[in-house]
């Protein structure tokens, strides 16, 4: 079965700095990994998506995500971050065999520092 | 456009009180269905989904109940809440067809405090 780690539950950034989240899956098929985002109280949005293709994948918000087969990690990162990116993120991932469950990782809560 | 509606937005019930949060999506035909709970620093536990009417998977033995009654609604039930059952739930929908990719589609939550 899969499994999703999110090493860091909290991570603070300074304004404008870069910020990488972590994400490892373990999986023993194919699989589809997913970034969403969740602004407080609200249900989770998709930020990013890696289905097939290029490994690098990137945002509308200047987000973007590594898919690293060997290392199983599909990690998160932003060059300069800001206030509004304060959020909870969350990785995700389907298999291909089968698709319709979707496993969540624990979270990382971003807090940007002004 | 595909839409999701979920509720109520909040709830407050008492220890051993029954529950019912309904979820429907327009704008779309057979999608997949999940509740998801999440629990304050725990992230998202998926508890049940549905490929179809009257078709519910189980994730975590519980007291709680799914069920599909139409299409597009899916429902999430207990006949006698407990504290731990406190937490955010999130209904959410994905394509089912060839272009099924996993991706899902949130609604806005409901949350529920059980005293």
């Amino acid at each position: 079965a899969q499994s999703v780690t999110q090493l860091d539950s909290q991570v603070p950034v300074f304004e404008e700095a870069p910020v990488e989240l972590r994400c490892n899956y373990s999986s023993s098929v194919s699989v589809y990994l997913f970034w969403y985002v969740q602004y407080p109280n609200q249900g989770l949005q998709l930020l990013l998506k890696y289905l097939s293709g290029s490994t690098l994948v990137e945002s509308i918000n200047g987000f973007e995500a590594e898919f690293n087969k060997s290392q199983t990690s599909f990690h998160l990162r932003k060059p300069s971050v800001h206030i509004s990116d304060t959020a909870e993120y969350f990785c995700a991932v389907s298999e291909k065999t089968s698709y319709d469950k979707v496993i969540f990782g624990p979270g990382t809560s971003l807090s940007v520092i002004p | 456009s595909q839409t999701i509606h979920q509720w109520p937005a909040t709830l407050v019930q008492p220890v051993g009180s029954p529950l019912s949060l309904e979820c429907t999506v327009e704008g779309t035909s057979n999608p997949n269905l999940y509740w998801y709970r999440q629990a304050a620093g725990r992230g998202l536990q998926l508890l049940f989904y549905s490929v179809g009417i009257g078709q519910i998977s189980s994730e975590v033995p519980q007291n709680l109940s799914a069920s599909r009654p139409q299409d597009r609604q899916f429902i999430l039930s207990s006949k006698k809440l407990l504290l731990s059952d406190s937490g955010f739930y999130l209904c959410a929908w994905s394509v089912i067809s060839g272009y099924l990719t996993g991706e899902l589609f949130f609604g806005e939550g409901s949350r529920l405090t059980v005293l």
